[in-house]
C-alpha cells in the first residue's frame, strides 16, 4: 500500500510569491492534516480536512489556506510568502475522523523563501 | 491550553547504553499518546501509541513507553541503543474529542560509538 505522497519535495520561492503544496493520502484514508515544522517552533498544526470539510484549524494567518478534494487529495496554499514561512511542511493522513486515529506522515515539502 | 513538554532538547548516549526520553502533557483527562521518530530528510514514523489498557506499551525497534496518569507522563525508554537510533523523537497527544494531534518540540538523540 503506497504511503502518503507529497509534492514537490523541495522548492525555492521569493518573498511575495505564493506556493501550492500537494498531498495524496494513503488509499482509503479520508482525513488529511498539515503541519509546519521549523527548528525553533517544532511541529505546529495548520489544519485538518475530512470529507472535503475543514475540521480543525491552527493559529496561522489567513495567508495559509487549504482544501481537500473528493478523492481525499489535499492542497495547501501560502500567499504573499515571508522569509519566516521557510519550513518543512508535512502532510499526514488517517483513516477517519476518530479520536484514536494515529497519523501517517509523508516525507514533507521543504520550502525555502529567499 | 493543551501542551506537550519534552524536557530534553538533546540527549547524547553511548552505544549499548540505556536511554530515557521524557515527555509530560498538560492535562489529566483522557488522552491518547504517541511517540514518533524522524530520521534526517524524512517524515515522521510511529514508534508506539497508548490508547487504553496496559500502561506499558511496546513499540518498534525495541522501544517501550510507560503511561503514568498521576504524573501526566509518557516517557520513552530503550535498554540498549544502537547507532541507527540517532534521530529526533517527538511525543504527541490527542485529547478527548476530535482535536488535533499536539506535538512536543522534540528530543534529538545522538548515539555515540
Amino acid at each position: 500500500k503506497a504511503g502518503v505522497t507529497q509534492t514537490p519535495r523541495y522548492l525555492i520561492k521569493t518573498r511575495g510569491q505564493q506556493v501550492t503544496l500537494s498531498c495524496s493520502p494513503i488509499s482509503g484514508h479520508r482525513s488529511v492534516s498539515w503541519y509546519q515544522q521549523t527548528p525553533g517552533q517544532g511541529l505546529q498544526f495548520l489544519f485538518e480536512y475530512f470529507s472535503e470539510t475543514q475540521r480543525n484549524k491552527g493559529n496561522f494567518p489567513g495567508r495559509f489556506s487549504g482544501r481537500q478534494f473528493s478523492n481525499s487529495r489535499s492542497e495547501m496554499n501560502v500567499s504573499t510568502l515571508e522569509l519566516g514561512d521557510s519550513a518543512l511542511y508535512l502532510c499526514a493522513s488517517r483513516l477517519a475522523e476518530t479520536n484514536t486515529g494515529e497519523l501517517f506522515f509523508g516525507e514533507g515539502s521543504r520550502l525555502t523563501v529567499l | 491550553a493543551q501542551s506537550v513538554t519534552q524536557l530534553d532538547s538533546q540527549v547524547p548516549v553511548f552505544e549499548e547504553a540505556p536511554v530515557e526520553l521524557r515527555c509530560n502533557y498538560s492535562s489529566s483527562v483522557s488522552v491518547y499518546l504517541f511517540w514518533y521518530v524522524q530520521y534526517p530528510n524524512q517524515g515522521l514514523q510511529l514508534l508506539l501509541k497508548y490508547l487504553s489498557g496496559s500502561t506499558l506499551v511496546k513499540g518498534i525497534n525495541g522501544f517501550e513507553a510507560e503511561f503514568n496518569k498521576s504524573q501526566t507522563s509518557f516517557h520513552l525508554r530503550k535498554p540498549s541503543v544502537h547507532i541507527s537510533d540517532t534521530a529526533e523523537y517527538f511525543c504527541a497527544v490527542r485529547y478527548s474529542g476530535n482535536t488535533p494531534l499536539v506535538f512536543g518540540k522534540g528530543t534529538r538523540l545522538s548515539v555515540i560509538a
